[in-house]
């Protein structure tokens, strides 16, 4: 069964820093990984998408690696801002089933 | 470009009610249509998806059930709510793509069951 594990759980950092928030997944045999943000009380904002023969996507500031053969993924946020606040998750389909395991969450702070 | 649409944004019900949520996506045909819940500490469960008309997959047992009576509509109901059912509640779509389309959610509906 697939298990994906966000660490950390929770993260606050100033303004301005470049931060990474990191994803390991059990089962390598991954189809694609999928990075998500909730903000508080609303649904889920799909940030970036990487197929598993990928290495990496990039969406402004944001940008995902993905190491398969690892089972870990990373987003890295550059330039933190106040806005970037918010709850980043990330998910893991198995095959082309469109089936997503969650990862429990990154809750991070940007503070001003 | 696509949308979709849940409601109601927020719910109190007693237990025993019965519950019917909603959920509809425009801009787009034959999308596959999910239900999940996220309860606090719990992370994510998916509940039902469906890929066509009247096709309803369950992903756990519960006194949930899920029905698709026209392809962009999604409905989430219950005949007798319990207090477990309490959470909050996430509607998605994905496209048929053969690359494995991306997920998109609603803005959710928080359930209390008091």
């Amino acid at each position: 069964k697939q298990e994906v594990t966000q660490i950390p759980a929770a993260l606050s950092v100033p303004e301005g820093e470049n931060l990474v928030l990191n994803c390991s997944f059990t089962d390598s045999a991954i189809y694609n990984l999928q990075w998500f943000r909730q903000d508080p009380g609303k649904g889920l904002t799909s940030l970036l998408l990487i197929q598993s023969s990928q290495r990496e996507q990039t969406s402004g500031r944001l940008n995902a690696s993905l190491d398969k053969s690892s089972g870990r993924s990373t987003l890295y946020i550059a330039a933190s801002q106040p806005g970037d606040s918010a709850t980043y998750l990330c998910a893991v389909r198995l095959d082309a089933g469109n089936m997503l395991t969650f990862g429990g969450g990154t809750r991070l702070m940007v503070k001003p | 470009s696509q949308t979709i649409h849940q409601w109601p944004a927020t719910l109190v019900q007693p237990v025993g009610s019965p519950l019917s949520l909603e959920c509809t996506v425009e801009g787009t045909s034959n999308p596959n249509l999910y239900w999940y819940r996220q309860a606090a500490g719990r992370g994510l469960q998916l509940l039902f998806y469906s890929v066509g008309i009247g096709q309803i997959s369950s992903e756990v047992p519960q006194n949930l059930s899920a029905s698709r009576p026209q392809d962009r509509q999604f409905i989430l109901s219950s005949k007798k709510l319990l207090l477990s059912d309490s959470g909050f509640y996430l509607c998605a779509w994905s496209g048929r793509r053969g690359l494995g389309s991306p997920l998109h959610f609603g803005n959710g509906t928080r359930l209390t069951v008091t």
